[in-house]
């Protein structure tokens, strides 16, 4: 079984769209990420959840909006999609909290045309 | 801002060969961690090196660590084909974020 799933594994979609990535953790972590990639491999943080409360939300647009129904799924939905918004999008998980190991899920590549 | 970046940006070697790829970073740490990412995939968690220790090993593995000059470094002994990846280190302090870097892409050439 995979530790960390992420669907869809690709998403080629036309500006103003909105679509969701969903992210499923089989580990029993406390803690969620999503990150963004962008094109020269760096790897930016987005959001955090601890057991479904938000810890991080760093300086991303409103058009972002994380949602934890509960502590093993976090989905990312994404409203009126720019073409900057073009990058993979990594979901992970941690056990407890502080800087542990995270276990990253496969990513999810996002373009937008 | 950005926390670590990670010299040099591509390197090339032979198989056999080692790979060294250096970390530097800005502010105080708990820990350092370096992933390995194969083109297409995740990252893949490798090591962890805490802020009290200055040498770790797994396998063919070496990290060092250090804190007086913020920076740290991922020797890969005896290289492969398959060692052939971007790697990054990633710094953590007592928040949940781990920053990463912006990686090392290592080509081992048969």
């Amino acid at each position: 079984d995979t530790a960390v799933s992420q669907t869809p594994k690709y998403l080629v979609t036309q500006m103003g769209n909105d679509k969701s990535i969903k992210c499923e953790q089989n580990l029993g972590h406390d803690t969620m990420y999503w990150y963004k990639q962008d094109s020269k491999k760096f790897l930016k943080i987005m959001f955090s959840y601890n057991n479904k409360e938000l810890i991080i939300n760093e300086t991303v647009p409103n058009r972002f909006s994380p949602k934890s129904p509960d502590k093993a799924h976090l989905n990312l939905h994404i409203n009126s999609l720019e073409l900057g918004d073009s990058a993979v999008y990594f979901c992970a998980s941690q056990q407890g909290s502080g800087a542990n190991v995270l276990t990253f899920g496969a990513g999810s590549r996002l373009t937008v045309l | 801002s950005q926390q670590g970046e990670e010299d040099p940006q591509a390197l090339s070697i032979q198989e056999g060969e080692n790979a060294t790829m250096n970390c530097s970073y800005k502010t105080s740490i708990n820990n350092l961690q370096w992933y390995r990412q194969n083109s297409g995939r995740g990252l893949v968690h490798l090591i962890l090196i805490r802020s009290n220790e200055r040498e770790k090993h797994s396998g063919r593995l070496r990290v060092t660590l250090d804190t007086s000059k913020k920076s740290s470094s991922l020797l890969i002994t005896a290289s492969r084909a398959a060692d052939t990846a971007s790697y990054f280190c990633a710094t953590g302090d007592s928040s949940y974020k781990l920053i990463f870097g912006s990686g090392t892409r290592l080509l081992v050439r048969p």
